[in-house]
């Protein structure tokens, strides 16, 4: 299995421009979850799919994020209009939930880095 | 509440030194743990796991972790440290019955030559 794949590795914009990333969980697994890393802040939970319904977008920082997951297979994280402050790491992270005491194991995605001018 | 504090923000081994990186946890319920390993520019890759089988844990490139229960604590050990062994560690507590992790503040590990 290839893994978690995000797009694009890099992307630096100006503010006030939109983003849009991607990411392809790995196949059969049913949770999908969308993270930030920052300095400041460590890794923050943004978003969490289960069998492509949002669960829990408390994290979502304003409006000016959304998230979208259409298929099993694909998901998008969208700013709009992004500012400097939106500047981190995001990550993408899927696993398999199956309803038990057991967590299962996240997997995750490369990352993207966001530089916003 | 449930909470996993990393109690070193860095730490620095010498190359072939026994490498030791603590976490503590707090959870209501067994709790499933979870090491990860960020390199540089690099996504979190998993070492170990522990789901209430044995309490010690085998992981990847050597490393090892105990769960002790009365001590509610989950530290990551290695042997012997490798210059490739350098960058950050994250403890993670996975809430039982839930979809919910909480990551701790990481260690990153310096290996010194």
């Amino acid at each position: 299995d290839a893994g978690v794949i995000q797009s694009p590795r890099h992307e630096v914009t100006e503010m006030g421009q939109e983003v849009t990333l991607r990411c392809k969980p790995i196949s059969g697994h049913n949770s999908l979850f969308w993270y930030r890393q920052t300095m400041m802040r460590g890794l923050e939970l943004l978003i969490y799919f289960n069998n492509n319904v949002p669960i829990d977008d408390s994290g979502m920082p304003e409006d000016r994020f959304s998230a979208k997951m259409p298929n099993a297979s694909f998901s998008t994280l969208k700013i709009q209009p992004s500012e400097p402050r939106d500047s981190a790491v995001y990550f993408c992270a899927s696993s398999l939930w199956v309803g038990g005491q057991v967590q299962e194991t996240q997997y995750f995605g490369p990352g993207t880095r966001l530089l916003v001018l | 509440a449930q909470s996993v504090t990393q109690l070193d923000s860095h730490v620095s081994v010498s190359e072939g030194t026994p490498v030791l990186l603590r976490c503590n946890y707090s959870s209501s319920y067994s709790p499933s743990l979870f090491w990860y390993v960020q390199h540089p520019n690099k996504g979190l890759q998993l070492l170990l796991k522990y789901t209430s089988a044995a309490t010690l844990v085998k992981g990847i490139n050597g490393f090892e972790a105990e769960f002790k229960k009365s001590e509610t604590s989950f530290h990551l050990t290695k042997p012997s440290a490798h210059m490739s062994d350098a960058a950050e560690y994250f403890c993670v507590v996975g809430l039982s019955g839930t979809y919910k992790y909480i990551f701790g503040t990481g260690t990153r590990l310096k290996v010194l030559a």
